[in-house]
């Protein structure tokens, strides 16, 4: 199956600095990638679509100059997380999707923020 | 807000029954999806079921779908202590574009 990284796999930093968490879909090209958030013991919330070569698509109550996402290449999606505070802490996943009118995602594997 | 709710929240049962999840969800789809997550994990891919299907099977997975009820089940045959994970529904929106995903079901297979 298709696969899709992220990285890093685990980040700590302080309250105040930015954050850059990278998705990358390795063996195919994506026009369109997805960011999810994940609290302990919750589920999977969509935070925002992001569409190569344009504006990326923020989901009701996500802040999108908090959470900026850069979708540059077919195969890159960027998510920088700004002025990260502890109540960003979280786990945040990426997918892709693999065109081809199945609409099936595939997921990295998670990249787990913790702000001190 | 979530557009699936899953059924049990959690399940606890002994190695080699039978589990069983459900998901309901509130609009229409053009498919359904489960995943899998190990505690602290990404998401594997389980079973994929069109609205236009009803029933779909994987190995020891069982899917099913009702679209008048707007619900799906699956059931996992012959539990294994590997099978401890969280299951999770996901819904393809028709239009919208995006996958849903439900609250999950946290499934413990006791050895």
């Amino acid at each position: 199956g298709a696969v899709v990284s992220q990285h890093p796999s685990r980040v700590i930093c302080k309250s105040g600095t930015s954050v850059k968490i990278e998705c990358r879909s390795l063996d195919f090209q994506a026009t369109t990638m997805f960011w999810y958030r994940q609290f302990p013991k919750q589920s999977l919330m969509l935070m925002a679509t992001s569409n190569e070569g344009s504006k990326a698509t923020y989901e009701q109550g996500v802040e999108k100059d908090k959470f900026l996402i850069n979708h540059a290449s077919l195969t890159l999606s960027t998510l920088t997380v700004t002025s990260a505070h502890p109540e960003d802490s979280s786990f945040y996943i990426c997918s892709a999707n693999l065109a081809g009118g199945r609409n099936e995602q595939f997921f990295g594997p998670g990249t787990r923020l913790t702000v001190l | 807000s979530q557009q699936g709710e899953e059924d049990p929240q959690a399940l606890s049962i002994q190695e080699g029954e039978n589990a069983t999840m459900n998901c309901s969800y509130k609009t229409s789809i053009n498919n359904l999806q489960w995943y899998r997550q190990n505690s602290g994990r990404g998401l594997v891919h389980l079973i994929l079921i069109r609205s236009n299907e009803r029933e779909k099977h994987s190995g020891r997975l069982r899917v099913t779908l009702d679209t008048s009820k707007k619900s799906s089940s699956l059931l996992i045959t012959a539990s294994r202590a590997a099978d401890t994970a969280s299951y999770f529904c996901a819904t393809f929106l028709q239009g919208a574009q995006k996958l849903v995903f439900g609250q999950g079901t946290r499934l413990t297979i006791n050895p």
